[in-house]
């Protein structure tokens, strides 16, 4: 059972654009939400967060959105350039419980120039 | 250092042989976790340290799997007998505070593949 589901393998889209990679969960117990990058060969690096107490963080370029009732997340990246190019997970955890983190297959993002 | 180190970075093992994966920590860092990653999946969890305490190991998928961090700082994680479906990825990450609000340092990795 998949607690934390990106269904989309991938998204292709133009410099300067919008990119907006999606994100669901079924366990109401998590409370925090986290984006991580991943370049090929490289560990995975802390993009941004979100407590589930706020429905919207921002930084930057990137804003993550929250959706509580619909246990969905998403991250919009604007505007889009070709360094942005990377996987990205999604990870989740319950603040009161396990310090450990529940990711998302990931999405694998390519910004075309 | 300034990253998280993990080696070696490559390792490939015949089935049955034992394995031993090194992470050295962000010198001050008192939480380490270990997470593996198969081949399109995103990592799973598999144990953590706080400080030389492992609090939880819920995620080793066998007896054949064992995480220590005796002084609290470097930490091994060794893979006995190991079995084709371990060949994965292995990172190891960092964190200075107890809890995953700030998210954790990742290092590169040990990709294991077992023929």
């Amino acid at each position: 059972d998949q607690q934390v589901k990106q269904n989309s393998p991938s998204l292709s889209v133009q410099e300067g654009r919008i990119s907006i990679l999606n994100c669901d969960y079924t366990n109401s117990m998590f409370d925090y939400f986290l984006w991580y990058k991943k370049y090929p060969a490289e560990g995975p690096t802390f993009l941004i967060s979100i407590s589930s107490i706020k429905d919207k963080n921002e930084d930057g370029r990137f804003t993550v959105f929250l959706n509580k009732s619909a246990k969905h997340l998403s991250l919009h990246i604007v505007p889009s350039q070709p360094g942005d190019s990377a996987v990205y997970f999604c990870a989740a955890f319950s603040q009161g419980g396990s310090e450990k983190l529940v990711f998302g297959k990931g999405t694998k993002l390519t910004v075309n120039p | 250092g300034a990253g998280v180190s993990q080696s070696p970075r490559y390792k490939v093992a015949k089935r049955g042989q034992d394995v031993a994966l090194r992470c050295d920590p962000i010198s001050g860092h008192v939480s380490l976790f270990w997470y593996q990653q198969a081949l399109g999946q995103g990592p799973e969890f598999l144990t953590y340290f706080q400080n030389e305490a492992q609090l939880d190991k819920s995620g080793l998928p066998s007896d054949r799997f064992f995480a220590e961090r005796p002084e609290g700082s470097v930490s091994t994680l060794k893979i006995q007998r190991t079995q084709q479906e371990d060949s994965a990825v292995y990172l190891c990450a960092s964190s200075s505070v107890s809890g995953s609000g700030y998210g954790y340092t990742f290092g590169s990795g040990t990709r294991l593949t077992v023929v």
